[in-house]
């Protein structure tokens, strides 16, 4: 299994662009799971889906974020406008169920200028 | 609500040394506790897991025991390596599909 896969794996655009980050999560999973991390404020889960169904989206910091899920196999975290404050580490998550812990992604460095 | 609070880092050993990384937990209901490992550039990787009380779950030479009584989960190892530097987040599930997440601590071994 090639586990969760991102990309790209570092990404760097001018304010203002649309920045488009992508996940295969392991075939099989059930659960997506969107992350940011920062030094300041850690892991910060931005939203989840479970079935391709978008489940909890109460961490995606305003309306400049989007995410899909249109198929099992496929997410996208959107951010237009991108601002500098957006720069950060963003991680995909997938799990089986309920009861076990997660596999994440490498993850995808943001830096927005 | 869930949440998670663990000893602040960084944490500096020297080869061979004693580790333990204190992480106490609040939860509604009967939590789930994991511990994820973070190595430079990388993304979290599952490290151990414990489902239900005094439980031990062990992994690459770390161990944590989940204690009810206290509501802790703590890590140990008994004789860390330079390899093992990285950043430890301890976790918990409980009452929903996600994860919370301790702040992390961030451990450097020394030869």
């Amino acid at each position: 299994d090639a586990g969760v896969i991102q990309s790209p794996r570092h990404e760097v655009t001018e304010m203002g662009q649309e920045v488009t980050l992508r996940c295969k999560p392991i075939s099989g999973h059930d659960y997506l799971f969107w992350y940011r991390q920062t030094m300041m404020r850690g892991l910060e889960l931005l939203i989840y889906f479970n079935n391709n169904v978008p489940i909890d989206d109460s961490g995606m910091p305003e309306d400049r974020f989007s995410a899909k899920m249109p198929n099992a196999s496929f997410s996208t975290l959107k951010i237009q406008p991108s601002e500098p404050r957006d720069s950060a580490v963003y991680f995909c998550a997938s799990s089986q169920g309920t009861g076990g812990g997660y596999t994440f992604g490498s993850g995808t460095r943001l830096t927005v200028v | 609500g869930n949440s998670v609070t663990q000893m602040e880092g960084p944490v500096t050993l020297s080869e061979e040394a004693f580790l333990t990384i204190n992480c106490t937990y609040t939860a509604t209901g009967y939590p789930s506790l994991f511990w994820y490992v973070q190595y430079p550039g990388e993304g979290l990787q599952l490290l151990l897991k414990a489902t239900k009380a005094d439980d031990k779950g062990s992994n690459k030479g770390f161990e944590a025991t989940y204690r009810k009584e206290t509501t802790s989960f703590h890590l140990e190892k008994g004789s860390v390596q330079v390899s093992d530097s990285a950043v430890y987040f301890c976790a918990l599930r409980a009452g929903s599909y996600q994860l919370t997440f301790g702040k992390g601590t961030k451990l450097s071994v020394i030869p």
